[in-house]
């Protein structure tokens, strides 16, 4: 079973602030899934990593398959980037999403 | 195109009645999950399907049911609700080269 840790678990930062987090995982994958959660509930994925980077505005991706390690990073951050970030990764031969507990992130104004 | 479609949105249930949560897709992907998640706590597998025909247990299975059918629908039957099942689930769809796709969620409570 793969342990997924994410880091830190709560994060508050003044607007425009860069916002970093971190996930890591027990055992190898095929991908690796980025959601954002708002308060209202609903769940949207922002990225799908097999390795390397990807970027969308002001979200960037990042993802070292040798270290078992992803992150996520915000640029400018803004009240609007309040939310909940899940990383969720799937298994070599299972398709399972396993996902992590989440970060809580907040942007005061 | 709808994306991930799931019914009810919100349910309360007495202790041992049963129902069907429905999640329907058309986008032709050939996973779907369905999670719950249980207030401050991360989402947790329920059951899984590969393709229509083919299910398998999660984190979680006790206490539900599955069947896959066709690739656009994967119900998710409670028998005999119980408090232990007052939770909010998603449905949730992929493939192997795109992101994952979630329904709006189910708020069920079981009274």
């Amino acid at each position: 079973k793969n342990e997924v840790e994410q880091s830190p678990q709560n994060l508050t930062a003044q607007e425009g602030e860069f916002i970093t987090i971190n996930c890591s995982y027990s055992v190898g994958i095929s991908a690796l899934h980025w959601l954002q959660q708002h308060p209202g509930g609903g769940i949207v994925s922002l990225f799908m990593l097999s390795s390397g980077k990807k970027k969308h505005g002001r979200l960037i991706a990042t993802i070292n398959i040798q270290e078992k390690h992803s992150s996520l990073h915000i640029t400018a951050s803004h009240p609007r980037d309040s939310a909940v970030y899940i990383c969720a990764v799937k298994d070599f031969g299972n398709e399972k999403l396993t996902f992590g507990t989440g970060t809580r992130l907040t942007i005061i104004p | 195109n709808a994306g991930v479609t799931q019914t009810p949105k919100f349910r309360i249930l007495k202790i041992g009645q049963s129902m069907t949560l429905q999640c329907a897709q058309d986008m032709n992907h050939n996973y779907m999950y369905w999670y719950r998640q249980d207030p401050g706590m991360g989402l947790k597998l329920i059951y899984y399907s590969v393709g229509a025909g083919i299910t398998d247990k999660g984190e979680v299975p006790n206490g539900y049911n599955v069947s896959r059918s066709t690739t656009e629908d994967f119900p998710l039957r409670l028998e005999l609700a119980a408090p232990s099942q007052t939770s909010v689930y998603f449905c949730a769809t992929a493939t192997d080269n795109t992101e994952a796709f979630f329904g709006q969620g189910t708020r069920l409570t079981v009274v």
